[in-house]
């Protein structure tokens, strides 16, 4: 069973306020990492797959840096608007999808 | 085009009954993977099928099957329900061409299943 840990557990940041949470991995038999946005009462939605070492993928405010050598990914939000209010998953395809437990982020209008 | 959908949305059923669920995935999609969502485990996985064949398992006991059809449906079993099955199970699909893990999954709704 491998280790997929996320961090912070939750965060509230004021609207308009930046913010960023860690997905930790193992290093070893990399495949790729995933990013995932799960909103209350919706399905989870894909935000981005990484692949390669040094990867930096962009989509609006939101974007994610990925280092393979060292078992970590970057997810970063540009002023927080309500809307993003969700929580935010990775996870990493090993024999099987492994899953973080999540960061929960409320942004405060 | 469609999103993946799943049936039925909602289940109620009694220990010891079995339960069959079921994914259709997006159009062109040959890969469906299934997940239990509780609140003390996180998002699990269960199983991937990939052209009818079960490609990657997680680790839960036998009494969780699947299978998968030419059409690329997808159904899940579980048989002799205990009360810890209560759970948002669901099923995400993708092209499944590349390595296993590479590609974009997309989530259908769930289905909650509470057992009683």
């Amino acid at each position: 069973i491998l280790n997929v840990e996320q961090s912070p557990q939750s965060l509230h940041v004021q609207e308009g306020d930046s913010t960023n949470f860690t997905c930790s991995f193992p290093s070893s038999n990399f495949y790729a990492l995933h990013w995932y946005r799960w909103e209350t009462a919706k399905s989870p939605e894909a935000l981005f797959v990484m692949t390669l070492n040094g990867d930096e993928k962009k989509k609006g405010r939101i974007s994610a840096t990925l280092n393979t050598k060292e078992g970590y990914s970057y997810l970063y939000i540009k002023g927080s608007q309500p809307e993003d209010s969700a929580t935010y998953l990775c996870a990493f395809p090993g024999n099987q999808f492994y899953f973080g437990t999540g960061t929960s982020l409320t942004v405060i209008p | 085009k469609a999103g993946v959908t799943q049936t039925p949305r909602y289940l109620i059923k009694t220990r010891g009954q079995q339960v069959t669920l079921s994914c259709s995935p997006i159009s062109g999609h040959r890969s469906v993977s299934w997940y239990q969502q509780t609140p003390g485990q996180g998002l699990q996985f269960l199983f991937e099928y990939f052209s009818e064949t079960q490609r990657n398992k997680g680790n839960f006991p036998g009494r969780f099957s699947g299978r998968q059809f030419s059409n690329s449906r997808s159904e899940m079993n579980v048989s002799t329900l205990e009360l810890g099955d209560s759970a948002l199970y669901l099923c995400a699909s993708s092209l499944g061409g590349g390595a296993f893990g590479t590609d974009t999954q997309y989530f259908g709704p769930g289905t909650r299943l509470t057992v009683l």
